[in-house]
């Protein structure tokens, strides 16, 4: 268990649809980051939150949403599903302050859609 | 943050010490060089990082040339459990800096 918890781990849905990624961080950790990993693709940073607020953006579509709450967990929101967006997508939390021990993962959530 | 170049493939006995090279000629003086590996659909993992001293914990060791600009990162034992991708990554090490996956290196250790 690495400390950061995606929820669910699978996830079937049909195009057109909404579905929502959550993700609960490493306890103390003030920063989340969410990648998308399509079939035999690297890893694609998408967006980061830093204690509640966006801190950078990579290639998200604008179908796609996030945020950070209160309590630090993350929700990402993929909406208008398309076929292509099935992927395996990753949370990622780091340390605070001092972030010398890297980068935690998730175990992903791996989302099809029909 | 800087480019690495990685071979795309390599292949390791079992038993046998694994060294996976990446270059990174661009890197900046307070860029770290880090190393995470991806077991088939799992999250990454962190392996190991360094600024310019060599390295070196319970998983692996991190070997950085003198001028920076290539590292070497090393399993002394490969074991079938090794096999994954490893992605060397360079970056500036502060709170909340994301970190940019290239192609990474595909590792098989075979029996």
């Amino acid at each position: 268990d690495s400390g950061v918890t995606q929820t669910p781990k699978h996830l079937i849905t049909a195009t057109g649809q909404r579905v929502t990624l959550r993700c609960s961080p490493r306890s103390g950790d003030l920063s989340v980051y969410w990648y998308q990993q399509s079939l035999d693709q690297g890893l694609q940073f998408l967006i980061q939150y830093y204690n509640g607020e966006e801190r950078a953006k990579g290639n998200i579509l604008e179908r796609f949403s996030a945020q950070q709450f209160p309590d630090l967990h993350s929700e990402l929101n993929l909406s208008s599903l398309e076929l292509g967006d099935s992927a395996l997508y990753f949370c990622a939390s780091s340390a605070g302050p001092q972030s010398s021990d890297g980068y935690t993962f998730g175990s992903g959530t791996r989302l099809t859609v029909v | 943050d800087a480019k690495t170049t990685q071979p795309t493939s390599m292949d390791c006995a079992e038993g046998r010490a694994a060294n996976l090279p990446c270059n990174h000629s661009t890197i900046s003086g307070n860029e770290y060089v880090y190393w995470y590996r991806q077991i088939h659909s799992q999250g990454p993992q962190y392996i190991i990082h360094g600024l310019k001293n060599n390295e070196t914990n319970e998983m692996a060791s991190l070997i950085i040339t003198e001028d920076r600009k290539s590292s070497t990162l090393i399993l002394p034992h490969a074991t079938l459990r090794d096999t994954a991708v490893y992605y060397c990554i360079v970056r500036v090490d502060y709170a909340g800096n994301m970190l940019t996956f290239g192609g990474g290196t595909r590792l098989m250790v075979k029996p």
